[in-house]
């Protein structure tokens, strides 16, 4: 089965600088989605992007997507505390209805 | 934004007994709903899909007459662990999709339940 596996799986950074977390899958995807899960909490939906994406922007949050390598990469700039979280890649398999499979997941710490 | 409440966000229980965990969207209807589990430091592992009206589709490896699901209305789901044990501890997690959502449409999470079994 199709898995998304999140690279690095921990990140520690300066606040102000920019952190950038890589997500690698195996088979064809409808989409690729980024959520964000604070400790004990449950996940935060962040961004969508499609198949037929390259890119997309959201705030602070930049998403890149290249098929043709199956990754993604989740870049957050002017990082601030309040980012700290862990952060996860979830993809939809194309062709099927089957649901979304989340990857293990890049802890992101932000050093005030 | 969409709301999904999940209840008790802690519980504290004895082998053997039996824990029940409530899924809510509050101001959507989701015919479908999830379930996972998580263990420290690791990813979502789906346990089974909730469908309003209807059986529960479960994971492979997952023990339906364990994991008890039921989805009585468009907006609750719950999750019964009967005979709980120690290895049963662990963070349960609910999402829900709205109604109109497609497969792959994005997910909406209640807060988590942090199961400890003594």
């Amino acid at each position: 089965s199709q898995q998304g596996e999140e690279d690095p799986q921990a990140l520690s950074i300066q606040e102000g600088e920019n952190a950038t977390m890589n997500c690698s899958y195996k088979t064809s995807i409808n989409n690729l989605q980024w959520y964000r899960q604070n400790s004990g909490r449950g996940l935060v939906h962040l961004i969508l992007i499609r198949s037929n994406e390259r890119e997309k922007h959201s705030g602070r949050l930049r998403v890149t997507l290249d098929t043709s390598k199956k990754s993604s990469s989740l870049l957050i700039t002017a990082s601030r505390a309040a980012d700290t979280a862990s952060y996860f890649c979830a993809t939809h398999p194309s062709g099927s209805a089957r649901q979304l499979t989340f990857g293990s997941g890049t802890q992101l710490t932000v050093l005030p | 934004g969409a709301v999904v409440s999940q209840h008790p966000s802690r519980v504290i229980c004895k082998s053997g007994t039996s824990v029940k965990i409530e899924c809510r969207s509050l101001d959507f209807q989701a015919t479908t709903m999830f379930w996972y589990r998580q263990f420290p430091k690791k990813s979502l592992m789906l346990m089974a899909t909730s469908n309003e009206g209807s059986k529960a589709t479960y994971e492979q490896g997952v023990e339906k007459d364990k994991f008890l699901i039921n989805h009585a209305s468009l907006t609750l789901s719950t999750l019964t662990v009967t005979s709980a044990h120690p290895e049963d501890s662990s963070f349960y997690i609910c999402s829900a999709r709205e109604t109109q959502g497609v497969g792959g449409s994005p997910l909406h999470f209640g807060n988590g339940t942090r199961l400890t079994v003594t």
